[in-house]
């Protein structure tokens, strides 16, 4: 039973543009949240994270926004550049537990 | 500092054959996490280990198993392997447990299962 679903399998967008990726859970003990970018032949590397205590963190060009009655998390990428191409995966955990993942969107940023 | 290590990169073994992964993790973090990724799937929680013991465990069948030594490197083994056995594991290192802590990933160990 996917906790955490990622809809989009891929995304594409013009440089310069707002990228917007989404994800959507069912567990409503989630507490933390976190977004991981992953290239190629390299391992995920933690990009932002939300705790459940707040609505949105911003990191540079970086946004994420968390809606807990709507179950829903989106990290948003302003301006999005070649260089954001990647997968992206969101992630939650309730405390001491693991964190669950979802399946990842592909994001495609066109020049 | 260095990141975290995983080995091998790649690895092709035959069905019923069994594997054994290494993962070593930052220096000082204690705390592994091991993931298996599959197209479509996304990643999927395979155990964590704490200070040699396992936390947590996730879906899995017994095949698969892990380990952590006292540095903290950990191993995950899986027997009699299956043909679904073929994906990209992942192993993640923490400071501590606590939430909040991203993980920092390897770059994983590709297992092709023939």
């Amino acid at each position: 039973d996917q906790q955490v679903k990622q809809n989009s399998p891929s995304l594409s967008v013009q440089e310069g543009r707002i990228s917007i990726l989404n994800c959507d859970y069912t567990n409503s003990m989630f507490d933390y949240f976190l977004w991981y970018k992953k290239y190629p032949a390299e391992g995920p590397t933690f990009l932002i994270s939300i705790s459940s205590i707040k609505d949105k963190n911003e990191d540079g060009r970086f946004t994420v926004f968390l809606n807990k009655s709507a179950k829903h998390l989106s990290l948003h990428i302003v301006p999005s550049q070649p260089g954001d191409s990647a997968v992206y995966f969101c992630a939650a955990s309730v405390p001491g537990n693991q964190f669950y993942f979802g399946t990842g969107t592909s994001l495609t940023v066109i020049p | 500092k260095a990141g975290v290590t995983q080995t091998p990169r790649y690895l092709i073994k035959t069905r019923g054959q069994q594997v054994t992964l290494s993962c070593s993790p930052i220096s000082g973090h204690r705390s592994v996490s091991w993931y298996q990724q599959t197209p479509g799937q996304g990643l999927q929680f395979l155990f964590e280990y704490f200070s040699e013991t396992q936390r947590n465990k996730g879906n899995f069948p017994g095949r698969f198993s892990g380990r952590q030594f006292s540095n903290s490197r950990s191993e995950m083994n899986v027997s009699t392997l299956e043909l679904g056995d073929s994906a990209l594991y992942l192993c993640a290192s923490s400071l501590r447990r606590e939430v909040g802590y991203g993980y920092t990933f390897g770059s994983g160990t590709r297992l092709t299962v023939v």
